[in-house]
């Protein structure tokens, strides 16, 4: 099946620092990736949505200054969180959808974000 | 906009018991895809079962079945002989087409779901 390979799994860094998660589709080219942020005991919230060579959509109430994603090939999207701080530690996954109508999105392990 | 609904915060079933989570969704659209995700404790959003509306024929893989009623709006999931690793988190999700090649997934709010032994 469709592999989502995302890392790290858990970053643990001070405040202020500027943190990269990496988003790669291992077996199929991704026209389009999604990162989203968890909250504990919640549901899934988009935050940007990305097409390969293109800039990202953000959603509403998502700075794009403070999260700025690249999605510089089919198979790979990242997403930096700059100058990090404590409200940023939170769960984010990436998510890639490949070509065709209707192709189910396949998601990546998780990051686990905490920022001292 | 779409909204998808699971009523079921919590449920808890036993072993080798039958399980069905419940999950409605409002659209005006006739044409979109309907999925249910599992988010065992690991947290790794892992792909269950997914239904095309056009067709009427429920969707089955292996242990996992839906109940397809696009009139009612309605997509429920049937868990036969839980296993212990069944034990996670369910989200019911709806995909539409919205224009130039892309696709918008919206999530319900999950079920957790306990098998206990």
């Amino acid at each position: 099946g469709a592999v989502v390979s995302q890392h790290p799994s858990r970053v643990i860094c001070k405040s202020g620092t500027s943190v990269k998660i990496e988003c790669r589709s291992l077996d199929f080219q991704a026209t389009t990736m999604f990162w989203y942020r968890q909250f504990p005991k919640q549901s899934l919230m988009l935050m940007a949505t990305s097409n390969e060579g293109s800039k990202a959509t953000y959603e509403q109430g998502v700075e794009k200054d403070k999260f700025l994603i690249n999605h510089a090939s089919l198979t790979l999207s990242t997403l930096t969180v700059t100058s990090a701080h404590p409200e940023d530690s939170s769960f984010y996954i990436c998510s890639a959808r490949g070509q065709g109508a209707f192709q189910p999105q396949h998601f990546g392990d998780g990051t686990r974000l905490s920022i001292l | 906009a779409q909204t998808v609904t699971q009523s079921q915060p919590e449920m808890s079933v036993q072993e080798a018991e039958t399980v069905t989570l419940s999950c409605t969704y409002d659209t005006s659209e006739n044409n979109y895809y309907l999925f249910w995700y599992k988010q065992p404790p690991s947290r790794q959003m892992i792909l269950v079962i997914r239904q095309e509306a056009y067709k009427q024929q429920n969707a089955t893989e292996n242990r996992f079945s839906v109940n397809f009623q696009k009139a009612a709006k309605s997509f429920s999931l049937k868990i036969s002989d839980s296993q212990l690793g069944d034990t996670a988190m369910y989200f019911c999700a709806f995909m539409k087409h919205v224009g130039a090649g892309s696709y918008q997934l919206t999530f319900g709010k999950g079920t957790k779901l306990s098998v206990i032994p």
